[in-house]
């Protein structure tokens, strides 16, 4: 059955140092991976998306990567804040429908 | 972008009983979904909520359980039917503003929080 795995351990990171989050799939082959952030209380922030035919997209100090062949997908705060503390959900798709395959979530403290 | 009001934002209610779930936009969209959050749990989609006609289900969700409408391109409910303890979650609005490639990003409410007894 098709699965996406994301880390059910919350990540303590200090401030200033760099977040890697993981997401892996099996038994899917997603045309594009998006990565959303949830704060308690509110509904999911998209932050990026990724597509098949891409390695890597940046936007301010978030970093995605995308290797299809390692079915996995890796998401980079560099110098992390407090204010970045969420939830960070990963999401795949398949063109044509947008209906979206959700990760349960991974959780990003972060010390001062 | 899209701003999306959901309401209520939380509700207790009583097994049997059902609950409507309202969700606007502040501008057109061309696709709302409803989500379910259940705790510890990843984003389920309940369905796909079309203009003017029939939503259409994911499966393990129907129709008599969880009927939705949208009226139009700004607005859709979804109902909650005779609930039990096991609907509990937090429900989730979104939307697109794509043209249907796929590969655009979706717009959240809130989320309303049920709770049934």
């Amino acid at each position: 059955s098709q699965k996406i795995e994301q880390n059910s351990e919350a990540l303590n990171i200090q401030e200033g140092k760099t977040a890697t989050l993981t997401c892996n799939y099996t038994n899917y082959s997603p045309a594009y991976l998006q990565w959303y952030r949830q704060d308690p209380g509110r509904g999911p922030v998209f932050l990026l998306l990724i597509r098949e035919n891409e390695k890597e997209k940046r936007k301010e100090r978030l970093k995605v990567t995308f290797d299809t062949t390692l079915k996995q997908s890796l998401f980079h705060i560099t110098a992390s804040q407090p204010a970045d503390s969420a939830t960070y959900l990963c999401a795949l798709g398949a063109y044509g429908n947008n209906r979206l395959a959700f990760g349960k979530g991974n959780q990003v403290v972060v010390i001062p | 972008s899209a701003v999306i009001s959901q309401k209520p934002s939380r509700d207790i209610c009583q097994r049997g009983t059902s609950l409507t779930i309202q969700c606007q936009v502040d501008s057109q969209v061309t696709m709302m979904f409803w989500y379910r959050q259940q705790p510890g749990q990843s984003l389920t989609l309940i369905a796909t909520a079309n203009q003017g006609s029939e939503a259409t289900y994911e499966s393990g969700f129907v129709i008599d359980k969880f009927p939705i409408s949208r009226p139009n391109l700004t607005f859709s409910t979804l109902t909650v039917s005779n609930m039990s303890p096991e609907d509990s979650s937090i429900y989730l609005c979104s939307a697109t503003k794509g043209l249907g490639t796929g590969d655009e990003k979706l717009f959240f409410g809130s989320g309303t929080q049920l709770s049934v007894l």
